[in-house]
């Protein structure tokens, strides 16, 4: 079955400097990859997605990329601010959210 | 504007007892999830439920039973709660691509 595994487990940035995490997948059948933020105390939240057909999305100060011949796909968020601190998940699946397998999740945190 | 509401968001239970966690969402999705939270292990799929009157088996559904009462409520029962089932359990909806996460329950068996 299809294995997700992402890294760093933390990250630790300077306020306004960029943070990248990146996630492996082991099934090549898999074409969609979500991007979820998890604040303190709450549920994860759709940041942004990608699939198989596209190479790279962005959206504002995040972006995700998408290289399928290596099976990796990574999160860079640019200008980093203090409200960007949160636990950030990735995730694989062939189209259907029922198959999804999330990688264990990256704690980002913004030094002021 | 709701979401997904889970209930309770606390909950000690002692090894054997039962309990039932209560989940509803107000945004006439189709489908419905419940997950666990566990430290290092991301997020794992107990049960889904891809329409009302439909469930199906995620990826560690042992332990775990579910009720898909409505198209609005999706509930989670323990039959009798053993301490690795010491988790924070989230209930879920989506139509499409979006999953929408309550704000989870912590539970914890003793």
């Amino acid at each position: 079955g299809e294995n997700v595994e992402q890294h760093p487990s933390t990250l630790s940035v300077q306020e306004g400097d960029s943070a990248v995490i990146k996630c492996t997948y082991s099934d090549s059948a898999s074409n969609y990859f979500p991007w979820y933020k998890q604040e303190l105390g709450k549920g994860p939240q759709l940041i942004i997605d990608i699939r198989s057909n596209v190479g790279e999305k962005k959206d504002q100060r995040i972006a995700v990329t998408l290289n399928k011949t290596a099976k990796h796909f990574s999160l860079h968020i640019t200008e980093t601010q203090p409200e960007d601190s949160a636990v950030y998940f990735c995730a694989a699946s062939i189209w259907s959210n029922y198959q999804l397998i999330w990688g264990a999740g990256t704690k980002l945190i913004i030094k002021p | 504007n709701a979401g997904v509401t889970q209930t309770p968001k606390f909950q000690v239970l002692k090894t054997g007892q039962s309990m039932t966690l209560q989940c509803a969402q107000d945004m006439n999705h189709n489908s419905m999830y419940w997950y666990r939270q566990d430290p290092g292990m991301g997020l794992r799929l107990i049960y889904y439920s891809a329409s009302e009157g439909t469930t199906d088996k995620g990826e560690v559904p042992n332990g775990y039973n579910v009720s898909r009462l409505n198209k609005r409520e999706f509930s989670l029962r323990l039959e009798s709660a053993a301490p690795s089932q010491t988790s924070v359990y989230f209930c879920a909806s989506s139509e499409v691509d979006t999953i929408y996460f309550g704000e989870g329950s912590w539970l914890t068996v003793v």
